[in-house]
């Protein structure tokens, strides 16, 4: 069975700060990971897909790296701005398993 | 993009009525649906996979009687949650495969409180 852990649960930074959250996962045979933007009392906004056969994705200040065997993945935020405050999450889908799992997400504020 | 439409995004009902909430794949079709539910501070633990023309597949511990899932079409599955109680409040959200294994869209989610 598939675990995913996010850690910290919280984070407080000050504004233009650069920051890494962290994913990790127990069994190396996914099939994708992807993080997720939260914004409280709202969906799900896609941030970035990892396949498993890439090592990291860009977009904007976003950039999010996999490591399959390690189980690990981070989200590297550049440059962090207060609109960038809400829950991020990250979910493993396995090989095989149309479904996904989900970290319990990691809270970020980032104040002015 | 390829998007799910969700509806409604915020319902407040009373304790043994029933609720429905609908999810649209719109400009692609989506032969699966995954259903989540988001208790606070907490992440999205999946329900129940609908699959058009079948049955859907429920999660270990979750009531198929009380939250009764259907994919009517290609575009449309609807989670109905019946005889509602206060426990049942929280955040439903449904998801669908991108066409091409792109990962997954989301719908904007449904607050339920069940009062």
């Amino acid at each position: 069975k598939q675990e995913v852990t996010q850690i910290p649960a919280a984070l407080s930074v000050p504004e233009g700060e650069n920051l890494v959250l962290n994913c990790s996962f127990t069994d190396s045979a996914i099939y994708n990971l992807q993080w997720f933007r939260q914004d409280p009392g709202k969906g799900l906004t896609s941030l970035l897909l990892i396949q498993s056969s890439q090592r990291e994705q860009t977009s904007g200040r976003l950039n999010a790296s996999l490591d399959k065997s390690s189980g690990r993945s981070t989200l590297y935020i550049a440059a962090s701005q207060p609109g960038d405050s809400a829950t991020y999450l990250c979910a493993v889908r396995s090989q095989g398993a149309g479904k996904s799992t989900f970290g319990d997400g990691t809270t970020l504020t980032v104040k002015p | 993009g390829a998007v799910v439409s969700q509806h409604p995004s915020r319902v407040i009902c009373k304790s043994g009525t029933s609720v429905k909430i609908e999810c649209r794949s719109l400009d692609f079709q989506a032969t699966t649906m995954f259903w989540y539910r988001q208790f606070p501070k907490k992440s999205l633990m999946l329900m129940a996979t609908s699959n058009e023309g079948s049955k859907a597949t429920y999660e270990q511990g979750v009531e198929k009687d009380k939250f009764l899932i259907n994919h009517a079409s290609l575009t449309l599955s609807t989670l109905t949650v019946t005889s509602a109680h206060p426990e049942d409040s929280s955040f439903y959200i449904c998801s669908a495969p991108l066409p091409g294994g792109h990962g997954y869209t989301f719908g904007s989610g449904t607050r339920l409180t069940v009062v």
